[in-house]
């Protein structure tokens, strides 16, 4: 089945650091460009970051670079997300989602909630 | 950096058609795709590269753009099309390219 599921999602304080993954299955995962798209509770949606097939091309938005680090492991068809310096803005729901321009494929995502 | 404008809802009866717009500076010039999130669930695509209709998308979804307004059409509206709706574009231009809209609550009544 093609799929991507996300985990890592959990309460951090704010200053934390958290890393979540997105495990993809059913697709040659290699070859697409993957993203990270986040929402605050009853809010829309926020893209966070871009990364290339071969990792080559990045990209952050304004509100996590500098704090955030996306990555990614072709061998084991998953993506990561890196995130420091957490700040409670930072609560959302994280999904993961592939695709080149548009997002053709989303996760079910995980939960970050920073709270003291 | 690049705005997109929604309207914040869009209320349409059963069987009738529903207009979502999604502006922007010369979002001609770009390519913009459509999300359906209904509550609880992860967005689907809907929509991408202006008009192309994604996998097992009902043909009653449709869209259109030009000059400053990208448009989201669903004919014969049903009770399962009420949901969000987000626009989204990537800006190629910038070094945050991804750019959401804020999104429309459709209600089917």
């Amino acid at each position: 089945e093609v799929q991507l599921v996300e985990s890592g999602g959990g309460l951090v304080k704010p200053g934390g650091s958290l890393r979540i993954s997105c495990g993809a299955s059913g697709f040659t995962f290699r070859t697409y460009t993957m993203h990270w798209v986040r929402q605050a509770p009853g809010k829309g949606l926020e893209w966070v970051s871009s990364l290339s097939h071969t990792s080559t091309y990045i990209y952050y938005s304004d509100s996590v670079r500098g704090r955030f680090t996306i990555s990614r492991d072709n061998t084991n068809n998953s993506l990561f997300l890196q995130m420091n310096s957490l700040r409670a803005e930072d609560t959302a729901l994280y999904y993961c989602a592939r695709g080149a321009y548009s997002m053709e494929l989303w996760g079910t995502g995980t939960m970050v909630t920073v709270s003291s | 950096s690049y705005v997109l404008i929604q309207p914040p809802s869009v209320s349409v009866a059963p069987g009738q058609t529903a207009t979502i717009t999604c502006g922007g500076n010369n979002i001609g010039s770009k390519s913009v795709h459509w999300y359906q999130q209904r509550p609880g669930r992860a967005p689907v695509l809907v929509i991408s590269d202006d008009d192309e209709r994604a996998s097992g998308i009902p043909e009653r979804f449709s869209g259109s753009n030009s000059a400053n307004t990208a448009t989201l059409t669903i004919s014969e509206a049903e009770g399962g099309d009420e949901a969000e709706y987000f626009c989204q574009v990537w800006n190629s231009d910038s070094p945050h390219p991804g750019v959401f809209g804020p999104g429309t609550w459709v209600t089917v009544l």
